[in-house]
C-alpha cells in the first residue's frame, strides 16, 4: 500500500464524453503530480501542484484537460470531450519521488 | 527529444545471476535519478534513487551506479529472482524544473528459472 489512492482504477467511456479522475495523496505531502502513460512508453508529466496552487502544466495538457486541487488535499483531473488518443494510464504521484498511486486506466471507445 | 533513454526494450537473465539495466540521459541539469519497477496495470513502485553528488547507492539486492561524465546510470540486481520480472523505468529530475520526473521508455526484465 503506497498510501496514494486513485479512483477509479479503470474507466471505459465513449468518445465525446467527459471523465473525471480523483487522486488522494499522502496527507502530509504538499506536492502532487499527474502523469500519463501510454503503452510502451514511460510516464509523461502533465501537471504539478504545490498545495492548492497549480504551478506547472505540460503542453500535453490541452484545453480539454483541467486539474484542480481544492484546499491542497485531493486532486481531480477532468478530461472533456474525450478522444481515442486519451486512452492511457493516468498516474498520480505524491512528492517527487517514490509514492505513486495505482493509476486510472482510461479506455475511450 | 528524449532526455532519458533506455536503449534495451527487454532483457532476459537467468535466476540467481546479475541483472544490469542501463539508462542514458542528455540533460546535465538533472541532479536526481530514480529507478522504478512496474507490473502491468499497476502504478510504478519506487526502487532506489541516487543524487548527483554520489556515484553509488545500494539497498539490499539493488545497487544504482551513476557516471556523470558519461551521463549514464545503471541498476544492478543481484541475485536476480523470479519476482523481479517486470518493466523497469529510469527517471530523472532537476531542482529547476520543480522535480518533475522525466522518464525513459522502460526495459522489460525477464528472469528465467
Amino acid at each position: 500500500d503506497t498510501g496514494v489512492s486513485q479512483d477509479p482504477r479503470h474507466k471505459i467511456t465513449k468518445r465525446g464524453q467527459n471523465v473525471t479522475f480523483r487522486c488522494d495523496p499522502i496527507s502530509e505531502h504538499n506536492r502532487l503530480y499527474w502523469y500519463r502513460q501510454t503503452l510502451g512508453q514511460g510516464p509523461e508529466f502533465l501537471t504539478y501542484f504545490q498545495n492548492e496552487a497549480q504551478l506547472e502544466k505540460s503542453r500535453l495538457l490541452s484545453d480539454r484537460f483541467s486539474a484542480e486541487r481544492p484546499k491542497g488535499s485531493f486532486s481531480t483531473l477532468e478530461i472533456q470531450r474525450t478522444e481515442q488518443g486519451d486512452s492511457a494510464m493516468y498516474l498520480c504521484a505524491s512528492t517527487h519521488d517514490g509514492f505513486f498511486g495505482q493509476g486510472t486506466r482510461l479506455t475511450v471507445v | 527529444d528524449q532526455q532519458v533513454k533506455q536503449n534495451s526494450p527487454s532483457l532476459s537473465v537467468q535466476e540467481g545471476r546479475i541483472s544490469i539495466l542501463n539508462c542514458d540521459y542528455t540533460n546535465s541539469m538533472f541532479d536526481y535519478f530514480l529507478w522504478y519497477k512496474k507490473y502491468p496495470a499497476e502504478g510504478p513502485t519506487f526502487l532506489i534513487s541516487i543524487s548527483s553528488i554520489k556515484d553509488k547507492n545500494e539497498d539490499g539486492r539493488f545497487t544504482v551506479f551513476l557516471n556523470k561524465s558519461a551521463k549514464h546510470l545503471s541498476l544492478h540486481i543481484v541475485p536476480s529472482q523470479p519476482g523481479d520480472s517486470a518493466v523497469y523505468f529510469c527517471a530523472a529530475s532537476a531542482l529547476n524544473s520543480n522535480y518533475q520526473l522525466i522518464w525513459g521508455a522502460g526495459t522489460k526484465l525477464i528472469i528465467k528459472p
